[in-house]
């Protein structure tokens, strides 16, 4: 089935350790972004990128790095996960960067102890 | 910069009754989507408004844009229990790419038997 394929489902991980969090598409599509889910703040983004080689901070990019070498993959990383960052997350694509409909992938449900 | 309010966030209703959700945005845009998510699960697109008096239907579903009273609806006809999900309605901020989506916190909406 096409769509956004996001791993881990869920992880827990102790606070300081590196985390990455893999999303892949195969709908080629050329933007991807990562948002985090809060209770009673929403979805927030936290980096995207346009085309493949480019990446954009978003609202929330503090304590996160992504890289984006091809179109279909667009991993997460925490370098040392805090506490504040237990969340959802969600990897998400659209056609191009300036459509806002949006395909969303299962999440990535982090708790960070 | 732009700001979107849903209301209500919680709404709870009866099986058959009509209810609306509003989402208003501060900023001017002609571009509004709403999301459906399902408790535990990852985010639907449902509609994509893309001008002044656009209207959607799907199901008992409709969805409408004002972009004059900078104000989208999403109205339920004669709800059913399978309705029962969040709704997001999320604002393009129109200035570079999709990275300028702005949601809105969510409206939690429970159909009662």
């Amino acid at each position: 089935i096409a769509g956004i394929t996001q791993a881990p489902t869920s992880q827990i991980l102790a606070a300081g350790r590196r985390m990455t969090l893999r999303c892949t598409q195969d709908m080629r599509h050329n933007a991807m972004y990562w948002y985090r889910q809060d209770l009673g703040l929403g979805l927030r983004l936290i980096h995207y990128s346009n085309t493949a080689g480019t990446t954009g901070k978003g609202e929330v990019p503090d304590g996160y790095s992504v890289s984006r070498a091809n179109t279909d993959d667009f991993p997460l990383t925490l370098a040392s996960a805090v506490p504040s960052q237990t969340s959802v997350y969600f990897c998400a694509s659209s056609r191009d960067h300036n459509t806002g409909e949006l395909f969303f992938g299962e999440g990535s449900r982090l708790t960070v102890l | 910069e732009l700001k979107v309010e849903q209301n209500p966030l919680f709404l709870s209703m009866q099986e058959g009754k009509n209810y609306t959700i509003y989402c208003n945005y501060s900023t001017t845009s002609d571009r509004l989507y709403w999301y459906r998510q399902d408790p535990g699960k990852s985010l639907e697109s449902l509609f994509v408004l893309l001008s002044n008096g656009a209207v959607k239907q799907e199901g008992r579903l409709m969805a409408s844009l004002d972009t004059k009273a900078r104000l989208s609806t999403l109205h339920i006809t004669a709800a059913v229990h399978d309705l029962s999900a969040t709704y997001f309605c999320a604002v393009d901020r129109q200035k570079g790419g999709s990275e300028k989506l702005v949601f809105g916190k969510g409206t939690k909406l429970t159909v009662n038997p």
